[in-house]
């Protein structure tokens, strides 16, 4: 069974600061993809990475994707308040049905 | 280009009543995947269908629940007798599924059913 895990659950960070958060999958993976959600509201699709190695970036987010560990980063560059939300990844596992697991979700708070 | 679209968005059911939640795809995409979210949690797949094709439905419960989506309409997730433990977010999502890879998953605002 496909497992996803993120680290941490939860975090709080000043305006300014780096910091990068990781998303750990169990099984051999086609996809990884991340989300953002505001409270109340639908995800909003950040990144999508197909491959090893795979690199984006978006304004002050940076995913990467490392297949043989199986695990992806988000990095925050110079956070600012209005990164404040919650950020989920999701796997889609290879070989399998279109269905994404997804992981529990990083409640991040920007203090100003 | 009009997003994925879903409603009610919020609905309120007493147990025992019936809940039907609607979801139409954005414009192209022939793929659709509904998925429920439990306060504080992640979201978890229920079923993902195609037109008028049930192709994944390994996160449904095996009772009172039910989706279809059909030819010409909406897709519909159906739950019958609700009970408070389905009260959640339902949100849709779709996809167009071009070449070998799938296109990333686009998702609906969401119905939070509310079972009193």
């Amino acid at each position: 069974e496909l497992k996803v895990e993120q680290n941490p659950l939860f975090l709080s960070m000043q305006e300014g600061k780096n910091y990068t958060i990781y998303c750990n999958y169990s099984t051999t993976s086609d996809r990884l993809y991340w989300y953002r959600q505001d409270p109340g509201k639908s995800l909003e699709s950040l990144f999508v990475l197909l491959s090893n190695g795979a690199v984006k970036q978006e304004g002050r987010l940076m995913a990467s994707l490392d297949t043989k560990a199986r695990l992806s980063t988000l990095h925050i560059t110079a956070a600012v308040h209005d990164l404040s939300a919650t950020y989920f990844c999701a796997v889609a596992r290879q070989g399998g049905s279109e269905k994404l697991v997804f992981g529990k979700g990083m409640k991040l708070t920007v203090n100003p | 280009n009009a997003g994925v679209m879903q409603n009610p968005r919020h609905l309120v059911r007493r147990r025992g009543q019936e809940a039907r939640l609607r979801c139409s795809p954005m414009k192209g995409h022939s793929h659709v995947y509904w998925y429920r979210q439990l306060p504080e949690e992640g979201l978890k797949f229920m079923v993902y269908l195609q037109k008028e094709n049930i192709i994944d439905e390994s996160g449904m419960p095996k009772e009172r629940f039910s989706a279809e989506f059909p030819k010409e309409g909406p897709s519909i997730l159906r739950i019958q007798q609700v009970v408070r433990g389905d009260s959640a977010a339902y949100f849709c999502a779709s996809s167009p599924r071009t070449g070998e890879y799938q296109e990333t998953q686009y998702f609906g605002p969401g119905t939070r059913l509310l079972v009193l």
